[in-house]
């Protein structure tokens, strides 16, 4: 079956840095790729997608990038705050009605 | 707009005893899912419903089944709970490739 996986379980910035989170993944007809993002005791929210004709995408301080020749993925977080403390999932779809889940990074900022 | 409405919360049952974890969106969306996530791993899907009327088999759906009661409520019973099927559910709703998720259901099966 397919498989998402992360490269970090946890990852600790200090807050104002930049994070990254990083994610393998191993289906190479996944064409769409989403970050989610769970805070304690919450249901995933969506943070940004990217499509795999694009090998990146920006949001309001946030960057995804996609190296499909290695099958890699990443979530690039600017300015780290407090509030970005959460963990972190990629998914992937290859058209099928199904998301294909990582584990998941934790994020924790330190003030 | 309430977006992915789940109930109960929190639910504690003893081995064999049956339930139904309820869920209901304002979104209008076609597709509802219901995933479960476990320590250590990814959301895994149990059931989903790609329109009203339709449902199908996930990932995991061995000891539970589903209800796709109208295009809004879609709901999740296990018949006989047993401490496998303690996890965090999610239920979520799409009309594209992402999904909406609600709050969560925790549900310890003793």
């Amino acid at each position: 079956g397919e498989s998402v996986g992360l490269h970090l379980p946890t990852l600790s910035v200090q807050e104002g840095d930049n994070s990254i989170i990083n994610c393998a993944y191993s289906n190479s007809a996944s064409d769409y790729f989403i970050w989610y993002k769970q805070e304690s005791g919450k249901g995933p929210q969506f943070i940004i997608d990217i499509r795999s004709n694009m090998d990146k995408r920006q949001g309001q301080r946030v960057t995804v990038l996609l190296n499909k020749t290695v099958k890699h993925l990443s979530l690039q977080i600017a300015a780290t705050q407090p509030g970005d403390s959460a963990v972190y999932f990629c998914a992937e779809n290859s058209g099928a009605n199904n998301l294909f889940f990582g584990t998941g990074t934790r994020l924790t900022v330190i003030p | 707009n309430a977006g992915v409405t789940q109930t109960p919360k929190f639910q504690v049952l003893k081995t064999g005893q049956s339930m139904t974890l309820q869920c209901a969106q304002d979104m209008n969306h076609n597709s509802m899912y219901w995933y479960r996530q476990d320590p250590g791993m990814g959301l895994r899907l149990i059931y989903y419903s790609a329109s009203e009327g339709t449902t199908d088999k996930g990932e995991v759906p061995n000891g539970y089944n589903v209800s796709r009661l109208n295009k809004r409520e879609f709901s999740l019973r296990l018949e006989s709970a047993a401490p496998s099927q303690t996890s965090v559910y999610f239920c979520a709703s799409s009309d594209f490739r992402d999904r909406d998720f609600g709050a969560g259901t925790r549900l310890s099966v003793l």
